[in-house]
């Protein structure tokens, strides 16, 4: 597509559910990003991939998060369990390369409540 | 120490005015630079890139000191549609994850 496309663009959730976040990158770009960002806080790196591998999970906080990227396109982030502090907007981003002048398109967002 | 840092504002201008925003970062590998802006409740854009030598484009101006570690973005003649958050970004190109976003210094351009 045209742009990264996320969804759903907003859940609503119970604690202890568990939900999945998707994240349809544009075409041809080869590295995804997942980032969180709570009310009025920066952006908070969670995992990074290049193709279908994950060289970089240290962002995930703790083991109830996890995500998978096939074919090296669409990627879902899982959380299960949710808790309260799960709340936050769940961004994706994807570039072409890592090159340095690469900047990131991120997606509108996925924003998530736990109630 | 963070990786970037910035002042979070606010800044408020009235319309017409200029206005600087600095971002400092701390690890002196960092390879290239970005702003970005996010208006409420959207997702970061890439403003533009900053290059060693300083670029402009239209009433931005982004500027990069290497030896005092700081970015800055010049925004001339303010208009209310500039009101936003700006990210300021380092890529350190040394590991895996390498873009790292400073939180933000949020403008809102006054009538």
């Amino acid at each position: 597509g045209a742009g990264v496309s996320q969804s759903p663009s907003n859940k609503v959730t119970e604690k202890g559910k568990d939900v999945e976040l998707r994240c349809d990158p544009i075409s041809g770009h080869t590295a995804l990003y997942w980032y969180r960002q709570s009310l009025g806080q920066g952006l908070e790196f969670l995992i990074y991939f290049q193709g279908n591998s994950a060289p970089d999970k240290s962002g995930l906080p703790s083991d109830r998060f996890s995500a998978e990227r096939t074919g090296g396109s669409v990627s879902t982030l899982t959380i299960q369990r949710t808790q309260q502090e799960d709340s936050a907007v769940y961004l994706c981003a994807s570039s072409l390369g890592r090159q340095p002048n690469y900047g990131y398109t991120f997606g509108s967002g996925t924003r998530l409540t736990v109630v | 120490r963070k990786e970037v840092e910035q002042d979070p504002g606010p800044f408020n201008v009235p319309e017409g005015a200029t206005v600087a925003f600095n971002c400092t970062y701390s690890n002196s590998a960092s390879q290239s630079f970005f702003w970005y802006r996010q208006d409420c409740r959207k997702e970061p854009k890439l403003l533009m890139s900053v290059y060693s030598s300083g670029n402009e484009d239209g009433r931005f101006t982004a500027q990069l000191n290497r030896a005092s570690q700081y970015i800055s973005l010049l925004i001339r003649d303010s208009k209310l549609s500039d009101s936003a958050t700006y990210l300021c970004v380092v890529n350190l190109q040394t590991g895996a994850n390498n873009l790292f976003f400073g939180t933000g210094t949020r403008l809102t351009v006054i009538p």
